[in-house]
């Protein structure tokens, strides 16, 4: 079975820009997590999305969205990127909410300047 | 809201020897998850193990073995027989009725 994959794995964007990662899930898997992680705040939690609805939403700015479509693909928008966005950009999925494990893609490794 | 607390940064073992990561959490569900996984240098997290709330036997799988308290609300996870591979920060993680709430993990060297 293919794992999480994520498109782009590395990206470089101007302050300002707006950019939008990709995730594929594994196969069967309806729940999509996203998690941002950087050296000082280490792994948080953006969202989470299950049969195309968000069910949770972390603690960060109107300038993170995210959706899901109907074949559990997700994508995440960062719009008017600052500095402090450069961070690499974890997805994860699983067969539902909660206690289910996740499982991880590679990461997209977003640099800003 | 969930905590973790990791309180190992850092540690650095010889290859062969056990190591027990330590986690401590705060949860305020009565019934929850405990999760393990660990980053290895590629970047990518692996699912280790799961426990739920309701059952404190502490199991062993392969080299790896778990023991949880609920009454301590402590989580730690044991390697036995450690491996150069198994060089990685580890994380601790408990999900209940929100999502993961992972802690800062402990970067696990192990030298040859």
């Amino acid at each position: 079975k293919a794992g999480v994959t994520q498109t782009p794995r590395y990206l470089i964007k101007t302050r300002g820009q707006q950019v939008t990662l990709s995730c594929s899930p594994i196969s069967g898997h309806r729940s999509v997590s996203w998690y941002q992680q950087t050296p000082g705040q280490g792994l948080q939690f953006l969202f989470e999305y299950f049969s195309e609805t968000q069910r949770n939403k972390g603690n960060f700015p109107g300038r993170f969205s995210g959706r899901q479509f109907s074949n559990s693909r997700s994508e995440m928008n960062v719009s008017t990127l600052e500095l402090g966005d450069s961070a690499l950009y974890l997805c994860a999925s699983s067969l539902g909410q909660g206690h289910y494990e996740q499982y991880f893609g590679p990461g997209t490794r977003l640099t800003v300047t | 809201a969930q905590k973790v607390t990791q309180a190992q940064t850092e540690i650095s073992v010889v290859e062969k020897e056990d190591v027990t990561l330590d986690c401590v959490y705060e949860t305020r569900d009565t019934t929850y998850y405990l999760f393990w996984y660990k980053q290895p240098p590629s970047g990518e997290l692996v699912f280790l193990i799961r426990r739920n709330s309701f059952d404190e036997q502490n199991e062993i799988s392969g080299r790896y073995s778990w023991n949880f308290q609920k009454s301590t609300s402590s989580f730690n996870f044991t390697i036995t027989a450690s491996q150069v591979v198994d060089s990685a920060v580890y994380f601790c993680a408990p999900s209940g009725n929100t999502p993961l709430v992972f802690g800062k993990g402990t970067r696990l060297s192990v030298i040859a």
